[in-house]
């Protein structure tokens, strides 16, 4: 069955900081995979995705995800965090065979100034 | 010049009532879905449908009904209120069903039944 893992509830980092937002996942074949953001009462905003080609994608805001088929991950990062990162992240898995997309549970990123 | 707008944006309503949210894209997109989010924030996804057709059908209450009257327009009408209903309802458009496309989300509607 699909699935996608996000193993931690809440990450929390200081400003300037890098910051690492994990994501494992579980398809049949290759995926298609996304990361989105979502700020306090306000709706998703696409960050990412990885569809095929070089295993680092650059997305929105200085996000930068890695793509690893080995370990089935597609952690999502930034070199210096902002205390506006702050928000809740979602990542997202498409398999290739169908066109529904398997939603992580979320991450709540917490940046101290 | 919203890409993807919902209304109502709030709606508080007594249990047992029939209340129906709207979504439109001006994107252009051909597949619209809707999705639930919980309190605890976990997003599940509802319906979906590509140029008016119901693609996506997930198992939820017959209470819940959308209808898709053009590509641009997907509405989610519910009968029969009950407290569990409660929860924010996003509506998102992608450009095709198939493609690796991402998805474009609207603000959301906060349902409260009391």
């Amino acid at each position: 069955a699909q699935s996608v893992a996000q193993p931690e509830d809440q990450v929390n980092v200081a400003e300037g900081n890098p910051l690492t937002v994990k994501c494992t996942y579980s398809v049949s074949g290759n995926p298609y995979l996304f990361w989105y953001v979502q700020y306090p009462n306000r709706g998703l905003q696409f960050l990412l995705k990885y569809i095929t080609g070089d295993n680092l994608v650059k997305g929105s805001y200085g996000f930068e995800a890695e793509f690893n088929k080995s370990q089935t991950s597609f952690h999502l990062k930034k070199p210096s965090a902002l205390v506006s990162d702050s928000a809740l992240y979602f990542c997202a898995v498409r398999d290739r065979s169908n066109y529904q997309l398997i939603w992580g549970a979320g991450t709540k990123l917490i940046i101290k100034p | 010049d919203t890409a993807v707008s919902q209304t109502p944006k709030y709606l508080v309503t007594q249990m047992g009532n029939d209340k129906s949210i709207k979504c439109e894209q001006n994107l252009g997109h051909d597949t619209m879905y809707w999705y639930k989010q919980d309190s605890k924030k976990f997003l599940k996804i509802m319906f979906s449908y590509n140029n008016k057709e119901l693609i996506i059908n997930e198992t939820v209450p017959n209470r819940f009904s959308p209808k898709s009257p053009d590509k641009a327009h997907l509405n989610l009408h519910i009968n029969s209120l009950e407290l569990g209903d409660s929860a924010v309802y996003f509506c998102a458009s992608s450009q095709d069903k198939s493609k690796a496309y991402e998805q474009y989300f609207g603000p959301g509607t906060r349902l409260t039944v009391t």
